[in-house]
């Protein structure tokens, strides 16, 4: 079973719309819990840490359930500008492990 | 920008060729860790490096060899190049407490095989 499960997608969202994706982990003992965002060919860039609480960063809303051992992140209102690849990462001992990521392209 | 800086940005090898990669750490961070990440694939954790002394390891072969100075920069070499060797190479500096950090990725060094 891999460390990070992600469905690769990809997510066509028209704009303005809402999309929510997680995925799902295998490590129990996981301490930290990411979203990173990359675009096409680019590095991959922090988009938000995931809390056992939830948090919200303007649009963009992460949720943890240690229970189930899944993530989740859900965009609001969904701007051309955040066409991209979402990658769920989780910190497994001294590393970080990431999902494939969800491809999301928003189409005007 | 993360501050974290990498070169080269591109690379073509023969396989069987040798190769070095660099990477300068954001200011004030003492852990750096290297990523292969292939084409439709999430990074896959290859090392890390802290205060100069190897902290962990991936599923990768000892051809796979790294390096990190007093200054915190660092170097990841590859012996033997192979064909499926070709990726996108991150490199993530973070600083290391009692706890877990951000990593910050430089923007890579894309290496073709061929």
């Amino acid at each position: 079973r891999k460390e990070v499960e992600q469905d690769p997608g990809p997510f066509n969202v028209p704009e303005g719309a809402t999309v929510a994706f997680n995925c799902t982990y295998s490590n129990s003992a996981s301490q930290s819990f990411f979203w990173y965002r990359q675009d096409c060919r680019k590095e991959p860039k922090l988009l938000m840490s995931v809390y056992s609480s939830g948090n919200e960063d303007g649009r963009f809303t992460a949720q943890l359930n240690r229970a189930s051992q899944y993530i989740s992140l859900l965009i609001r209102d969904s701007k051309l500008s955040d066409s991209a690849t979402y990658l769920c990462v989780v910190n497994v001992e001294r590393r970080l492990a990431f999902g494939k990521g969800n491809q999301v392209v928003v189409i005007p | 920008e993360t501050g974290v800086t990498q070169s080269p940005t591109h690379l073509i090898k023969t396989r069987g060729q040798q190769v070095t990669l660099r990477c300068s750490s954001q200011s004030g961070h003492n852990t750096v860790s290297w990523y292969q990440q292939a084409l439709g694939q999430g990074p896959q954790f290859i090392f890390q490096y802290y205060r100069e002394e190897e902290n962990g390891r991936g599923n990768f072969p000892p051809r796979f060899s790294g390096l990190q100075f007093p200054n915190y920069s660092s170097e990841l070499n590859v012996n033997a190049l192979e064909l499926d060797d070709s990726a996108l190479y991150l490199c993530a500096s973070s600083y290391k407490t009692g706890g877990v950090t951000e990593a910050f990725f430089g923007q890579g060094t894309r290496l073709t095989v061929v």
